[in-house]
């Protein structure tokens, strides 16, 4: 069965403090990785894609990286507008194009 | 680019009624939409993905009678919540998938709509 894992759950971090978040994946077939931002009552923001181990893409303070099992969302110098849930998801071939998404894991980035 | 409109952003109705919700993507062609649910500190869950023309594929244990799903343009969806109950209430949110021009934008969301039924 196709399974998504983030962790931490939740991560509380001071203004500057850079860490990196985790999303593990088991699917049958990956058709893309990808990370999302959602603010309480909001729809999830698109953050980036990735497609095949060894990518890496950047955005602001944010840096995504992929491997064969895993993704990590490397947070660097965060402020606290960067607080937020940051959701993971995968594509898996022959799933129409759906994604599966994992729990999460709300940020907080206190000054 | 990639913008996906929702409306309404809220909606209080009594219970037995029914209610829609539109979701259209604004600046391209979305050849498929994707309807989820979230409860409160939940992650979200698909409900239903439909391509434009098509009937929409519901996930197991989702009511297609219940949740009607249309997408009858390339640039609007609607989801119907028929003989809403309160434990129908949650947050809605529809996603995207399609293109403009060479271009192919991947799910983007709408802000959502949060259903209250009372």
């Amino acid at each position: 069965e196709d399974q998504v894992t983030q962790s931490p759950e939740a991560l509380r971090l001071q203004e500057g403090e850079s860490s990196s978040l985790n999303c593990s994946y088991t699917v049958s077939g990956l058709r893309g990785l990808f990370w999302y931002r959602q603010d309480p009552g909001k729809g999830p923001e698109f953050l980036f894609t990735l497609y095949s181990a060894g990518e890496e893409k950047e955005k602001e303070r944010l840096k995504a990286t992929l491997t064969k099992k895993e993704s990590f969302l490397h947070i660097t110098a965060p402020k606290p507008e960067d607080s937020a849930t940051y959701l993971c998801a995968v594509r898996v071939s022959g799933g129409y194009n759906k994604l599966i998404f994992g729990a999460g894991t709300r940020l907080a980035v206190h000054p | 680019g990639a913008v996906v409109s929702q409306h309404p952003s809220r909606v209080i109705c009594k219970s037995g009624t029914s209610v829609k919700i539109e979701c259209r993507s604004l600046d391209f062609q979305a050849t498929t939409m994707f309807w989820y649910r979230q409860f409160p500190k939940q992650s979200l869950m698909l409900m239903a993905t439909s391509n434009e023309g098509s009937k929409a594929t519901y996930e197991q244990g989702v009511e297609k009678d219940k949740f009607l799903i249309n997408h009858a343009s390339l640039t609007l969806s609607t989801l119907t919540v028929t003989s809403a109950h309160p434990e129908d209430s949650s947050f809605y949110i529809c996603s995207a998938r399609g293109t403009s021009g060479r271009v192919t934008y991947e799910q983007y969301f709408g802000p959502g709509t949060r259903l209250t039924v009372t």
